[in-house]
């Protein structure tokens, strides 16, 4: 079964400065990748996903990351972040091995964006 | 109503009390989620409903009882739970959790107390 590790549980950063939440799983022949936004009291959104093609995935708000198959990792970023940005993030990937693309779902990266 | 609606935001309930939770979802998907979410813990899958028949069940205990009606309807029906049931309930849509890259669309989530 797939694994995801979100190596930062939390990421203080001042507005305006870059930002990048770190997301590393296991690996797999073929796998897709997501990254979704969890602002306070509030359910999941997708900013962006990875099913092929170019490495390099751009979403919503001005994020994007990179999909990096030799070190299994699937880094967010963003070049200015705003207070707005503030919230929890999830990385989460699915393995169409297993006959499904349920995915699994990282542990999440608080993002405090500080004025 | 567009999106995946999710009633009551915010539910406190005793342990030998009998609730139900309900998620209604207007997108025309085929598969439906429930997620368990805990403090700092990974989204937990709890059930997933493809075209109305459940096709997984993650060990979850039995006092968590799903219910899918129709593709637009599910519940989670609960009864004895524990304090340590105390969590934030998400539930999810997507077209079909056997298509290639399909992403999962949030509800609100509801908020649960066990007291």
């Amino acid at each position: 079964a797939q694994s995801v590790t979100q190596l930062d549980s939390q990421v203080p950063v001042f507005e305006e400065a870059p930002v990048e939440l770190r997301c590393n799983y296991s690996s797999s022949v073929s796998v897709y990748l997501f990254w979704y936004v969890q602002y306070p009291n509030q359910g999941l959104q997708l900013l962006l996903k990875y099913l092929s093609g170019s490495t390099l995935v751009k979403g919503i708000n001005g994020f994007e990351a990179e999909f990096n198959k030799s070190q299994t990792s699937f880094h967010l970023r963003k070049p200015s972040v705003h207070i707005s940005d503030t919230a929890e993030y999830f990385c989460a990937v699915s393995d169409p091995a297993g006959g499904s693309y349920i995915p699994t779902f990282g542990r999440g990266t608080s993002l405090i964006v500080h004025p | 109503e567009t999106g995946v609606t999710q009633t009551p935001r915010h539910l406190v309930m005793g342990m030998t009390n009998k609730k139900s939770l309900k998620c209604e979802q207007h997108l025309g998907h085929n598969a439906m989620y429930w997620y368990k979410q805990s403090a700092k813990k990974p989204l937990e899958l709890m059930f997933v409903y493809s075209l109305e028949e459940r096709v997984e069940n993650n060990s979850v205990p039995s006092r968590f009882s799903p219910e899918c009606p129709n593709s637009s309807h599910l519940f989670l029906h609960l009864h004895t739970l524990q304090p340590e049931d105390s969590a934030l309930y998400l539930c999810a849509s997507s077209q079909d959790e056997r298509v290639r890259g399909t992403e999962a669309f949030f509800g609100q989530g509801t908020r649960l107390t066990v007291v």
